[in-house]
């Protein structure tokens, strides 16, 4: 089956630095990747979509400086917090599709998250 | 705003017995429902779904159940199996997906 892999799991940087966050569609091509953030107690929240090639679509309430998406590849998409302070610290998690429709029915690919935590 | 919700943060069945999560959502809007199962250090992994045309879907020992003028939906578990411990998570789908919080299921050998 499709498989998303997501790097890295768990990272901690200090405040005021910046990470990098991948996910790669290992057998498919993503043509729309979504990124999605969950505090504690709380649900997925989508944060933005992208799409290869443009620029991704930022959900309101989502600073798109400071939460960098790049989709440049069908399949790879980065996210990047930069300047990261200890609000921003949360469970980030990616999903992609090849197909938007066949997404919208059950056909998403999550990776299996990323852990920030800012000190 | 919380449109999706799930009330319960978790649940223990034994095995053998019926495990019946449930979600509430408020958008009339949403069409289409999803069932997501979780394991640690995974990603949400797609479990079921159903459209908002029909009442009922089957798969297996999975069933989802949907009650639109209660805006509720359930997923029934039968016979549950130790295997089936994980998060699961209710999405609602209309211009993006929505998700649930969750609820921790553990069926007990």
């Amino acid at each position: 089956g499709a498989v998303v892999s997501q790097h890295p799991s768990r990272v901690i940087c200090k405040s005021g630095t910046s990470v990098k966050i991948e996910c790669r569609s290992l057998d498919f091509q993503a043509t729309t990747m979504f990124w999605y953030r969950q505090f504690p107690k709380q649900s997925l929240m989508l944060m933005a979509t992208s799409n290869e090639g443009s620029k991704a679509t930022y959900e309101q309430g989502v600073e798109k400086d400071k939460f960098l998406i790049n989709h440049a590849s069908l399949t790879l998409s980065t996210l990047t917090v930069t300047s990261a302070h200890p609000e921003d610290s949360s469970f980030y998690i990616c999903s992609a599709t090849q197909d938007s429709q066949q997404g919208r029915l059950g056909g998403y690919t999550f990776g299996s998250g990323t852990r920030l935590t800012v000190v | 705003d919380q449109q999706v919700k799930q009330n319960s943060p978790s649940l223990s069945v034994q095995e053998g017995r019926i495990s019946i999560l449930n979600c509430d959502y408020t958008n009339s809007m949403f069409d289409y429902f999803l069932w997501y199962k979780k394991y640690p250090a995974e990603g949400p992994t797609f479990l079921i779904s159903i459209s908002s045309i029909k009442d009922k879907n089957e798969d297996g020992r999975f069933t989802v159940f949907l009650n639109k003028s209660a805006k509720h939906l359930s997923l029934h578990i039968v016979p549950s199996q130790p295997g089936d411990s994980a998060v699961y998570f209710c999405a609602a789908s209309g211009n993006q997906f929505y998700f649930g919080t969750g609820t921790s299921l553990t069926v007990i050998p």
